[in-house]
């Protein structure tokens, strides 16, 4: 079975400090993921990184950077958190598929963040 | 970013009524994915769609790939308890050198048994 693990369930912090959050993959998988889901906004996409030391922006990744030095783990960091950015976040590994039905993003259970 | 429409936001039903949700995108997607997410779980891929007019089932649910690779649709038959939960859609294209996946809005579905 794929396993994403991500490193706390819930975490709270003050404004301005730095946030780390730690997602790791067990299935050698090329793509790792990090989401935010707010609701009616559904999950939106961060940064994505296709392979060790590769990252791209996503959709929302102002005020957001994310490292990726091996290939089994993803780090999302919050260099300095903001109120906005209380939220659930969702890490996702994918392989790069060769075929049908091999494109399917695993998720971990996700990081309830509260800033205050 | 692509934007998807998904609706309902939520749903009310009895216990053993069917359900269905929607999709709607402006973009062509070449596969369409349904997750459902337990409460304090990431979300689970429930079925995947990968061509116009595919017609798709996985126990009590069916899911659609619309004939314009714009739309998708899911159903779930006689619902229970465990169909509680947020279903989400989500259209897959590639991007930069990896498969990025789209996200509708979400449909939360509550039960009262």
């Amino acid at each position: 079975d794929v396993k994403v693990t991500q490193s706390s369930r819930y975490l709270v912090k003050r404004t301005g400090e730095k946030v780390f959050l730690e997602c790791v993959q067990d299935m050698d998988h090329e793509n790792m993921f990090w989401y935010r889901q707010d609701p009616g906004l559904g999950l939106r996409l961060i940064y994505f990184s296709y392979d060790v030391k590769m990252k791209e922006k996503g959709d929302i990744p102002e005020g957001y950077s994310v490292s990726r030095e091996k290939k089994e783990r993803f780090s999302l960091i919050l260099e300095s958190a903001s109120t906005n950015q209380t939220s659930m976040y969702l890490c996702a590994s994918s392989l790069e598929p060769s075929g049908r039905g091999q494109e399917t993003q695993y998720f971990g259970p996700g990081t309830r963040l509260l800033v205050l | 970013g692509q934007q998807l429409n998904q609706s309902p936001q939520s749903m009310f039903i009895q216990e053993g009524e069917d359900v269905s949700m929607n999709c709607t995108s402006s973009s062509i997607f070449n596969t369409w994915l349904w997750y459902k997410q337990d409460p304090g779980e990431g979300p689970v891929l429930l079925i995947a769609l990968y061509k116009a007019g595919e017609l798709t089932s996985n126990g009590r649910l069916t899911a659609q790939f619309g004939i314009t690779r714009k739309d998708s649709f899911l159903n779930i038959s006689a619902s229970i308890p465990s169909d509680v939960g947020i279903y989400f859609c989500a259209g897959r294209e590639r991007i930069q050198g990896a498969q990025k996946l789209v996200f509708g809005q979400g449909t939360r579905l509550t039960i009262n048994p």
